[in-house]
Parts: structure tokens; C-alpha cells; sequence
């Protein structure tokens, strides 16, 4: 089955503990990206990968790092999480194609708090 | 920098009747334009997706349009049944990154 997968999917956590978020798809898509969503901010693109080692800034990178070593991973990396990065935080894949641009597929999520 | 816009943020209707809900962004070169359905707390299902060559997409009692030199899309919910009740998501790709650019979303409630 196509999927995005995420884990963990529910975090508890204190201000200061690194964490990872892991994100793996098994559909050989050359972008991937992530996101988060607040209430009343709706959802906003944190970075993205346009292939392996190939990774940029969103509209949302302070506080954030992420690694793109093979083509189906793209882990998020919270070096010292602060509240604010309290969250919902999806990853999504999609191909990439010259002139086109295909169907986003999104993970279910991961809920995040800080303490 | 693109921006998306839904309205109305929510609307209630009771089960049966045709619908109809608003997106409109401000940069019209786009790749494409997304719809996408979130129930309370959950991922984000799409619905349906129509590039930027493409007027309309159609699926199942779903349709949506794209009028890209306007920047307005609309989806088309025929004969809404209260499992239909969630958030609807516009969001559209551009930009050399592709970024996909969401709106704020619909909250509709289709009443039994």
C-alpha cells in the first residue's frame, strides 16, 4: 500500500530534549516535506527536499532541522524544542515531474508537546 | 507570496442539499490547485486535484473547478449526507520549491 508514515504519532516532551520525528514513504517520491498546523495559522511548510541532500527552508524553519541521507526518509529534528513548537506536524511526498506537479500525499500526523 | 483564501469559514446545511465552497488565491501560476478533506484532530485526505491545464475534476458527488486566470476554485458537494461533515482544505502548488500553500479551511456540518 502507498503510504506516508510518521512516528511518533503522540509526543510528550520538555523543553530542551532533542527529539526526532521520523517520515518514510514507499512511493520513490523525489520531494518531501514538512509541516505544521496551529489553530488559526492553518498550515505552514516548515522544509522540503527536492531529492537526496537537496533540502531548503519553508515559511517556518527556526527551530528546526532535517536530513534527507536516502530517498524515502526525511526525519524532522527538533535540536532543543521550546512550547511554541507545541503542534500538529505532517510530512507529505509527492513526484516530481519537469512543468508538472503531482498529487501531495500527507502522513496521519504527529502531535507534539512541549512542556 | 501566494495566498489562499476560503470562504465561508464554516457552514451548517441539512443533509441533502448541494453545496458549494470557496478558494481563491493571488498568484495565478500555479501547478495545481488541491482539495482536501480533515476530520477534528486527523490527517488530511485529498480529495481531488486538478493541474493548472484542467477546468474541472470530478469524483464520485464531488467536483471541483479551476478558473487559474481569476485565481478562484470551487468544489461542488452534491446532495451533502452528515458523513461529509469535516474541514475543507484548498491548497495550491507554486513556486520553483512547489510549495503547497493551504487556506484556512470550511467547517461544514451537514445536519441529519
Amino acid at each position: 500500500e502507498a503510504q506516508v508514515t510518521q512516528n511518533p504519532r503522540y509526543l510528550i516532551t520538555v523543553t530542551g530534549k532533542k527529539l526526532t520525528v521520523t517520515c518514510s514513504q514507499n512511493m520513490n517520491h523525489e520531494y518531501m516535506s514538512w509541516y505544521r498546523q496551529d489553530p488559526g495559522l492553518g498550515l505552514r511548510q516548515i522544509y522540503y527536499s527536492m531529492n537526496v541532500e537537496v533540502t531548503d527552508k519553508g515559511d517556518v524553519p527556526e527551530g528546526y532541522k532535517v536530513s534527507r541521507k536516502e530517498k524515502r526518509n526525511f526525519p524532522l529534528i527538533l535540536e532543543s524544542p521550546s512550547p511554541n513548537q507545541t503542534s500538529l506536524y505532517f510530512c507529505a511526498s509527492s513526484l516530481l515531474t519537469r512543468g508538472r506537479s503531482a498529487e501531495q500525499y500527507f502522513g496521519p500526523g504527529t502531535r507534539l508537546t512541549v512542556t | 507570496k501566494q495566498e489562499v483564501t476560503q470562504i465561508p469559514a464554516a457552514l451548517s446545511v441539512p443533509e441533502g442539499e448541494n453545496l458549494v465552497l470557496n478558494c481563491s488565491f493571488t498568484d495565478s501560476a500555479i501547478y495545481n490547485l488541491q482539495w482536501f478533506r480533515q476530520d477534528p484532530g486527523k490527517g488530511l485526505t485529498s480529495l481531488l486535484l486538478i493541474q493548472s491545464s484542467q477546468r474541472e475534476q470530478t469524483s464520485g458527488r464531488l467536483n471541483a473547478s479551476l478558473d487559474k486566470s481569476s485565481g478562484r476554485s470551487t468544489l461542488y458537494i452534491a446532495a451533502s449526507q452528515p458523513g461529509d461533515s469535516a474541514t475543507y482544505l484548498c491548497a495550491v502548488t507554486s513556486g520553483s520549491a512547489r510549495q503547497l500553500t493551504f487556506g484556512s479551511g470550511t467547517q461544514l456540518t451537514v445536519l441529519p
